[in-house]
């Protein structure tokens, strides 16, 4: 069983759409954080959200930290092909971090 | 800053042969590093956690004696994989942190591919 779960596990999209990917957990977070991973690359960090109700934005893409801090959701607007990789949420459990499964995402020009 | 590398970026070795991969964090010490495994199309998955000077600390079904991690100094990791097998064959991620503590402050390296034939 995933500590976070990560919906959808893939998302096909054509350019210009928008999209949200979301990342559900019923343990409280003290902060989940958002990374990108592109094919035989490590994840890079997006952001790190930590009070609930939290809002982030990084260019076209919306963050949001749920008020009891045990979800998040990404917001991308009007993606681009650029956009396309691997979407993984992550949360401190215990002495670790812990990964979503992950959301696969192709943007199509 | 922040930076991280890995040695090598990908790697071919026959059955029964080992292979190390180093982790070295560039601009700064890392008192703690973690590996990750990664199959293709699926999330990071923690191997094991390491502190400079102490043995590491394996997760659950990875077995210590497989997976020889030594952190030697504040800015090298190695994980040697030993008589690998087809079913080793993965993305070996490492991560540095600053503080034994930082485990959401951590700084990626690229990756190592590693194929077992």
């Amino acid at each position: 069983t995933q500590l976070l779960e990560q919906s959808p596990q893939f998302l096909s999209i054509q350019e210009g759409e928008n999209l949200t990917v979301y990342c559900n957990s019923s343990s409280v977070f003290s902060s989940l954080q958002w990374y990108r991973q592109e094919p035989g690359e490590g994840p890079v960090l997006l952001v790190t959200v930590v009070t609930g109700g939290e809002v982030k934005k990084l260019k076209r893409l919306t963050f949001q930290f749920g008020d009891a801090r045990k979800d998040s959701s990404l917001h991308i607007t009007a993606a681009q092909p650029g956009d396309t990789g691997l979407y993984l949420c992550a949360g401190v459990y215990g002495n670790k971090l812990v990964f979503g499964a992950g959301t696969i995402l192709r943007v199509k020009s | 800053g922040a930076v991280v590398s890995q040695h090598p970026s990908w790697v071919i070795c026959k059955s029964g042969t080992s292979v190390k991969i180093e982790c070295r964090s560039l601009d700064f010490q890392a008192t703690t590093m973690f590996w990750y495994r990664q199959f293709p199309k699926q999330s990071l998955m923690l191997m094991a956690t390491s502190n400079e000077g102490s043995k590491a600390t394996y997760e659950q079904g990875v077995e210590k004696d497989k997976f020889l991690i030594n952190h030697a100094s504040l800015t090298l990791s190695t994980l040697t994989v030993t008589s690998a097998h087809p079913e080793d064959s993965s993305f070996y991620i490492c991560s540095a942190a600053t503080s034994g503590r930082s485990w959401d402050t951590q700084y990626f390296g690229p990756g190592t591919r590693l194929t077992v034939l």
